[in-house]
């Protein structure tokens, strides 16, 4: 089945700095990638994602590259601010899988005043 | 507003007395899902219900059950809570396949004394 891994665990930057997190997954059949972000006590939400017939996909502040031979996903954080500190949770789905996700362990970022 | 709902947000039982959670969804949403979150982890699927036909996790314990009455309402039952039981249950509902976006309920936190 299907496996992801996620890294770093952590992430400290400074405001205004950029921030990246990276995942791999197995599954080639994968072709659906989506970014969760969790804030303290709060549910999940869906920040972004992208599909296996893009390279990238962009939203204000906020970028997702996918290298498909490789098998790996980044996200990409410019001009972080304190609103960003959370913990940021990386996805995979393939059709095989039929409905469900499988999410990485997760990376949670601090924004430094 | 559409959303996925959760009662209650927190549930407090005794170890091996049963205890039911409950998710309701005015999105309409084919599929609905059950996932457990402990601290600092990621969401563990448990299982999840794609329209009437429920799809359960191998390593999904025998003591968590699940039911789903109608499209709007789904039950998760833990027959004998045990200590490794307390943490935050999540339902959350996707339209119709896995690469459809994901809305999570907030969650209810249950703690077992």
């Amino acid at each position: 089945g299907e496996n992801v891994e996620q890294h770093p665990s952590t992430l400290s930057v400074q405001e205004g700095d950029s921030a990246v997190i990276k995942c791999t997954y197995s599954d080639s059949a994968s072709n659906y990638f989506p970014w969760y972000k969790q804030e303290l006590g709060k549910r999940p939400q869906l920040i972004i994602d992208i599909r296996s017939n893009v390279g990238e996909k962009k939203d204000q502040r906020i970028a997702v590259t996918l290298n498909k031979t490789a098998k790996h996903f980044s996200l990409h954080i410019t001009e972080t601010q304190p609103e960003d500190s959370a913990v940021y949770f990386c996805a995979a789905s393939t059709a095989s899988s039929a409905s469900k996700i499988i999410f990485g362990s997760g990376t949670r970022l601090s924004i430094r005043p | 507003d559409a959303m996925v709902i959760q009662n209650p947000r927190y549930q407090v039982t005794q170890f091996g007395k049963p205890v039911t959670l409950s998710c309701s969804q005015t999105l309409n949403h084919n599929v609905m899902y059950w996932y457990q979150q402990k601290s600092s982890q990621a969401p563990k699927l448990l299982f999840h219900y794609y329209d009437k036909d429920f799809n359960n996790e191998a390593d999904t314990p025998d003591n968590f059950q699940s039911r789903r009455p109608n499209t709007s309402f789904c039950f998760l039952d833990i027959r004998s809570p045990g200590l490794g039981d307390a943490a935050m249950y999540l339902c959350a509902t996707s339209r119709d396949r896995a690469a459809d976006e994901q809305f999570f309920g907030p969650g209810t936190r249950l703690t077992v004394l």
